[in-house]
């Protein structure tokens, strides 16, 4: 399966900034996704990441707050905008490649407001 | 649409116990189905996917699980456990190839798994 390396690991940041996170994976891959896990929860998915093209984003995300990029096969990242406390989560890249049905994942950011 | 509904937040087994983790879905398409693992400040690991090949699939460390359509589950098992499977533990659920939710994950809200000595 794919390696991800997620950086930065964690991050305290103060609310009003934002943090961009970058997933880099070892192999080329079809498709990429950005997850959030907010404290003592499940996880959801913010947005698909297509290459070359704007991202894919679920209900109740919008691209003014978490902007995404995904310049070529193997990279992307995640933006968190203007950020308050309510943003501290975990946040994941998950990726797959074509035929493996498999979803890896990332090892995480945590982010922390204050 | 899809959902996952994990039954159970917290299970507590002895070390050497059968490990039972319910996990039942709902979808409109065809599923692919998976459990996925997560120690503590770590990120997720797959442990076993289902995508419409033998319903019985067998994972690592021993895990195995069972689709059953009938009953819309996809139950986690372990024969015996060990300290080390402690953990939490998510089922998730997507759609299959060629579909608008391929790919696209939805997460049950996971069963922490603790194992007495």
């Amino acid at each position: 399966s794919a390696v991800i390396s997620q950086k930065p690991s964690r991050d305290i940041c103060q609310r009003g900034t934002s943090l961009t996170i970058q997933c880099q994976v070892d192999s080329q891959v079809t498709m990429m996704f950005w997850y959030r896990q907010q404290p003592g929860q499940s996880l959801t998915l913010i947005a698909t990441a297509n290459q070359g093209s704007e991202a894919t984003y679920e209900s109740g995300f919008v691209i003014d707050k978490f902007p995404i990029s995904r310049p070529n096969l193997t990279f992307s990242t995640l933006t968190v905008s203007n950020m308050s406390p309510e943003d501290s989560s975990i946040y994941l890249c998950s990726v797959s490649r074509t035929g493996d049905y498999g979803y890896t994942f990332g090892s995480g950011t945590r982010l922390t407001v204050v | 649409a899809q959902s996952v509904t994990q039954l159970g937040s917290h299970v507590s087994v002895s070390e050497g116990a059968l490990v039972l983790l319910r996990c039942n879905y709902s979808s409109s398409v065809p599923p692919y189905l998976f459990w996925y693992v997560q120690y503590p400040n770590q990120g997720l690991q797959l442990l076993l996917k289902y995508t419409s090949a033998a319903t019985l699939v067998k994972g690592i460390n021993g895990f195995e699980a069972e689709f059953k359509k009938s009953e819309t589950s996809f139950h986690l098992t372990k024969p015996s456990a060990h300290m080390s499977d402690a953990a939490e533990y998510f089922c998730a659920v997507s759609g299959g190839a060629g579909g608008t939710s391929y790919g696209k994950l939805t997460f049950g809200q996971g069963t922490i798994l603790t194992v007495h000595p």
